[in-house]
């Protein structure tokens, strides 16, 4: 399977633990975006990496939350300190970006639900 | 502000009819436009996009309409079939430092067959 993966695809975990998710996209793509999807909708943005340079970090994503991209390929995204309303489903994306904007195609991988009891 | 709507949020037809789903957005600067489709329980996949240079572009039996002045695009669906329904998502590139997107609340469509 030459698409995103994401590991892995379900998570259980109690309030206050970390969890840790990662994201390997395709293997061309030089860009690689996360987003958390809940229930009825869209995927938000969370941040997204230009080779290993994250450029980007939603306004809504507290400390907690982090993410790596340490050799430009797969990526982590880890959650401290969870909470219940870290619940939901977090989707990897990625793109070959030509140029500068987000002007490509997003390929997602199938995500990691969270569930935070 | 960092913006983007989409109308309806539920739209029920009948199979064979037409379909439409508007989409606005906020940030003049934006110059990519795409759509994506969501299956119940799957990830969402892009079926089509328009860039900024263009007014509309048509894949079969799907076409995107672009209003850069009114800052709004749509979907239309022709001769809807039952594997039409899902979740549909619009998107619009922001143009802050660097690029993001941001994606519409969703239309979910049901083809009543």
């Amino acid at each position: 399977d030459t698409g995103v993966s994401q590991d892995p695809r379900h998570k259980i975990t109690k309030r206050g633990q970390n969890v840790t998710f990662r994201c390997d996209p395709i293997s061309e793509h030089n860009r690689l975006y996360w987003y958390r999807q809940t229930l009825g909708q869209g995927p938000e943005f969370l941040t997204y990496f230009q080779n290993e340079a994250q450029l980007e970090k939603s306004r809504l994503l507290s400390d907690r939350f982090s993410a790596e991209r340490p050799k430009g390929s797969f990526s982590t995204l880890e959650i401290q300190r969870t909470e219940q309303g870290d619940s939901a489903m977090y989707l990897c994306a990625s793109s070959l970006a030509l140029g500068t904007g987000s002007r490509d195609e997003q390929f997602f991988g199938p995500g990691t639900r969270l569930t935070v009891l | 502000g960092e913006n983007v709507e989409q109308h309806p949020s539920t739209l029920s037809v009948q199979e064979g009819d037409s379909a439409v789903i508007k989409c606005t957005y906020s940030d003049s600067a934006s110059n990519y436009f795409p759509w994506y489709k969501q299956e119940l329980g799957k990830r969402p996949q892009l079926i089509i996009d328009i860039r900024s240079n263009v007014g509309e572009k048509k894949d079969q039996r799907i076409a995107v309409t672009l209003n850069k002045t009114a800052k709004h695009f749509s979907l239309h669906i022709t001769e809807t079939q039952p594997e039409d329904s899902a979740v549909y998502f619009c998107a619009a590139p922001l143009k802050t430092s660097y690029d993001k997107v941001i994606f519409g609340p969703g239309t979910s469509l049901s083809v009543i067959p």
